[in-house]
């Protein structure tokens, strides 16, 4: 498989539920990325991992965990989301900085 | 307060025409500029981007051009093509730290 795969695809989850979004990257890149599309809203980048060592958290609430075990693996544990939580989570991949990332097809997160 | 702005939600042009897609904004300490393209149920794709030292970088049918004194970039795809139609989102950073999109703008080409 190539690319920048993310999984589940789809996520509904109450807001007591503990649940991990999956994003894997098979490009050789060192530097992987969350962002976060609400609706009617821009982009919002979350988290940078550089190397595995988070380099950037644009002040995510806690409920939002990220984790980096290697280069080619990030995650995103999610507990006690609220509502307003809902959207698309994007996770991106990059050599180096942060031109030209690529980008996975996202999941789309419903907290009820 | 948006950093980068794309003030047109979305723009509709004729096969075989220019498409002019703008940008705006209000951190002059960015000094890199992306453009992305996204399908719908897809994740953006990287099309072109410009250092804040150029004023114009081309690639095929797709031209960025920069004016840094009005804090302005566009995207100019000539001739437009239906595949074209996407979201363009504009994005911009400073050497590498505070990655910010704008909120995108929707192309559609004509047939």
């Amino acid at each position: 498989e190539t690319g920048v795969t993310q999984t589940p695809r789809h996520l509904v989850m109450g807001m007591t539920n503990k649940k991990s979004l999956k994003c894997e990257q098979h490009l050789g890149h060192n530097a992987m990325y969350w962002y976060k599309q609400s609706a009617k809203k821009p982009l919002e980048l979350m988290f940078v991992y550089n190397f595995k060592e988070q380099t950037e958290n644009n002040s995510v609430p806690s409920r939002f965990s990220p984790e980096c075990p290697n280069s080619s693996h990030l995650f995103l544990h999610l507990h006690t989301l609220q509502p307003e939580d809902s959207a698309l989570y994007l996770c991106a991949s990059s050599q180096g900085g942060p031109d030209e990332q690529f980008f996975g097809p996202g999941t789309r997160l419903t907290v009820l | 307060d948006q950093q980068v702005k794309q003030n047109s939600p979305s723009l509709s042009v004729q096969e075989g025409r220019i498409s002019i897609l703008n940008c705006d904004y209000t951190n002059s300490m960015f000094d890199y500029f992306l453009w992305y393209k996204k399908y719908p149920a897809e994740g953006p794709t990287f099309l072109i981007s410009i250092s804040s030292i150029k004023d114009k970088n081309e690639d095929g049918r797709f031209t960025v051009f920069l004016n840094k004194s009005a804090k302005h970039l566009s995207l100019h795809i000539v001739p437009s093509q239906p595949g074209d139609s996407a979201v363009y989102f504009c994005a911009a950073h400073n050497y590498g730290q505070n990655f910010v999109f704008g909120p995108g703008t929707r192309l559609s080409v004509l047939p």
